[in-house]
């Protein structure tokens, strides 16, 4: 059973387009979820959390992610990207101590 | 400077050999995580620790064992090397509730 899933593996837009990156998860426990970013030879680097209150949060760099509990998502946005923004993300839930991943989606945006 | 740092960056090992991977964390936090990284299987979770000496299996621990004898260290142990144990391996921390911070990862090659 996939806890996390990310339904897209690649995802191309260009310069100044808004994109949209999927996340949905299954759990029963108290739902914490992040976005993480990962620049080629790089580790991981925090973007977003929600933990709880509004469901829509606010990251670095203009990116924000909506919670919806019906639909059990956390997909995560931005309203212009720049080439710079070209990097795998990934969608995290918190399972207590344990944190468990999506398989990433590699996002490239062409200048 | 909030950090995590992994030592070496890069390493190639014959298949049967010992390995050690090291990880510091200069934040005091309780929890460490060592991951691999893989293409398309995004982030494992090989083993958990909570503090000094209090350490947990992750999703993939065969063929691992960990070492934390301070806080601030959390040693990744591989006896006898396999090939299939390739991969780049990231060690992460945090405290509470608080995002995770990862180091930059040590790629390791078993021939």
């Amino acid at each position: 059973t996939q806890t996390v899933s990310q339904s897209d593996a690649h995802v191309t837009v260009f310069e100044g387009d808004s994109v949209e990156l999927r996340c949905n998860y299954s759990y029963g426990g108290s739902i914490y979820l992040s976005w993480y970013i990962q620049h080629h030879g790089h580790g991981l680097q925090f973007l977003l959390k929600y933990y709880s209150g509004n469901p829509v949060v606010q990251g670095v760099n203009g990116f924000e992610a909506e919670f919806s509990k019906s639909d059990s998502s956390f997909h995560l946005r931005k309203a212009s990207v720049h080439w710079s923004d070209s990097a795998v993300y990934f969608c995290a839930l918190y399972m207590g101590y344990k944190l468990t991943f999506g398989t990433g989606t590699s996002l490239l945006v062409d200048p | 400077d909030m950090k995590v740092t992994q030592m070496p960056r890069y390493l190639i090992k014959r298949m049967g050999e010992n390995v050690l991977l090291e990880c510091g964390q200069d934040m005091s936090h309780e929890t460490m995580y060592w991951y691999r990284q893989d293409p398309g299987l995004g982030l494992q979770l090989i083993y958990i620790s909570y503090d000094v000496d209090s350490n947990s299996e992750g999703d993939i621990p065969k063929g691992y064992r960990v070492s934390r004898k301070k806080r601030e260290h959390f040693s990744l142990i591989l006896d006898s090397a396999k090939t299939n144990q390739t991969s780049v391996y990231f060690c992460a921390s945090r405290q509470g509730n608080t995002e995770v911070f990862f180091g930059k990862g040590t790629r390791l090659t078993v021939v």
